[in-house]
């Protein structure tokens, strides 16, 4: 079985642009969760998302969003980037929501310049 | 009180020895501990976990003690091997109905010399 899948793996961009993140599950996989990963502050749950519905957030401003389609693809998307934004973004999966046990990616190591 | 704190931050041990890493926490509600295990590069991995109804887990050279009544729970790899040396993060979580969401211990460092 194929593991979670995180595109691109990495990505550079500027203060004030936006970024969009993909991240496709482990087949059959239906919750994506997204973690922030920084040296500072270490691994903070950004969202989860189930059944294409946001099921629990993190304490991150609004201009971090994410979205789930209907075949559990899922999407992060930050908004007018900061350089304190430069981190990994880890998106791990589980065969629904409240299974305890997450299988991670390798993550998108985004640099804001 | 979402908090899980870890340490030491960082732990040299001898090949063949005992790593020994600690977590702490506040939520009582918390109701699974995973270890996950991170290489340079790589996404964090599930190495071990326990549930608070049991006070010790082993998995090969791996072991979970856990204290529910000081609310501590450690990691501790026996016969430590190089190929041991990455980042270790202990988590807490909770079966909430709002969803899931693994709180984060703020990591271990591990090298192991031969």
């Amino acid at each position: 079985k194929a593991g979670v899948t995180q595109t691109p793996r990495y990505l550079i961009k500027t203060r004030g642009q936006q970024v969009t993140l993909s991240c496709s599950p482990i087949s059959g996989h239906r919750s994506v969760s997204w973690y922030q990963q920084t040296p500072g502050q270490g691994l903070q749950f950004l969202f989860e998302y189930f059944s294409e519905t946001q099921r629990n957030k993190g304490n991150f401003p609004g201009r971090f969003s994410g979205r789930q389609f209907s075949n559990s693809r899922s999407e992060m998307n930050v908004s007018t980037l900061e350089l304190g934004d430069s981190a990994l973004y880890l998106c791990a999966s589980s065969p629904r929501t409240g299974w305890y046990e997450q299988f991670f990616g390798p993550g998108t190591r985004l640099t804001v310049l | 009180q979402q908090q899980v704190k870890q340490s030491p931050q960082s732990l040299i041990v001898q090949k063949g020895g005992i790593s020994i890493i600690n977590c702490a926490y506040e939520n009582t509600a918390f109701d699974y501990f995973p270890w996950y295990q991170q290489f340079p590069g790589k996404g964090p991995a599930l190495l071990i976990a326990i549930r608070p109804d049991v006070s010790e887990k082993k998995e090969g050279r791996f072991t979970i003690s856990f204290n529910k009544s000081a609310k501590q729970f450690s990691l501790h790899i026996m016969d430590s091997q190089p190929g041991d040396s990455a980042t270790y993060f202990c988590a807490a979580s909770m079966d909430a109905q709002a969803g899931t969401a693994l709180i984060f211990g703020k990591g271990t460092t591990l090298s192991v010399s031969s």
